[in-house]
């Protein structure tokens, strides 16, 4: 039972090259989330999915879209990265209680 | 809105003092209250729980009880080590109008903890 799963966990990109962070989780949960944390922000919710099949956006959804591909998989991807898009990016999945459980993260440097 | 306040860091403490992290919250429902920790390097952990008035979250000797009447959620410690040095983020979660159980965090303290 790995939980919340996130790949890569490192990654370099040039200004206006796109990629996709994959997530995956093993908790048959229904609710899924993506966060940036940058220093002295805190997290904040790019997109976030209540169920397979639909997305919604979160505070600072600009640059970033979402696929919720099934139950267990919720991907983020940059089409034309920035280097305000540097960041670390958590995936969570949600809880039956109202709880989030997170990914291991992911850091992105834009250069 | 939702909104989750938390005590400015660092808190620096010598191994063995008492912890006391400050968080009150504003909810328009009836909130569940978080507390999560994340240690360098890693994703953010579920520390503990609560989900109405009264109740009392604990793990790994850290407390915090659900305070209505303040609209409070402290995170307590009797006693730290030095690998409880990390930062603590406190959380609600709004039951009442929260069709994708979204979670509203504090802005997080870091805590260091010296020996």
């Amino acid at each position: 039972n790995a939980g919340v799963t996130q790949t890569p966990k490192f990654q370099v990109l040039k200004t206006g090259q796109s990629m996709t962070l994959q997530c995956a989780q093993d908790m048959n949960h229904n609710s899924m989330y993506w966060y940036r944390q940058d220093p002295g922000m805190g997290l904040r919710l790019i997109y976030y999915s209540a169920s397979e099949g639909t997305t919604d956006k979160g505070e600072v959804p600009n640059g970033y879209n979402v696929s919720r591909l099934n139950k267990r998989e919720f991907s983020l991807r940059l089409e034309s990265a920035a280097p305000s898009q540097t960041s670390v990016y958590f995936c969570a999945e949600g809880g039956s209680n109202y709880e989030q459980y997170f990914g291991p993260g992911t850091r992105l440097t834009v250069t | 809105g939702n909104s989750v306040t938390q005590m400015e860091g660092p808190v620096t403490l010598s191994e063995e003092a008492f912890l006391t992290i400050n968080c009150t919250y504003t909810a328009t429902g009836y909130p569940s209250l978080f507390w999560y920790v994340q240690y360098p390097g890693e994703g953010l952990q579920l520390l503990l729980k609560a989900t109405k008035a009264d109740d009392k979250g604990s793990n790994k000797g850290f407390e915090a009880t659900y305070r209505k009447e303040t609209t409070s959620f402290h995170l307590e410690k009797g006693s730290v080590q030095v690998s409880d040095s990390a930062v603590y983020f406190c959380a609600l979660s709004d039951r009442t109008r929260n069709a994708g159980n979204m979670l509203t965090f504090g802005g997080g303290t870091r805590l260091m903890v010296k020996p």
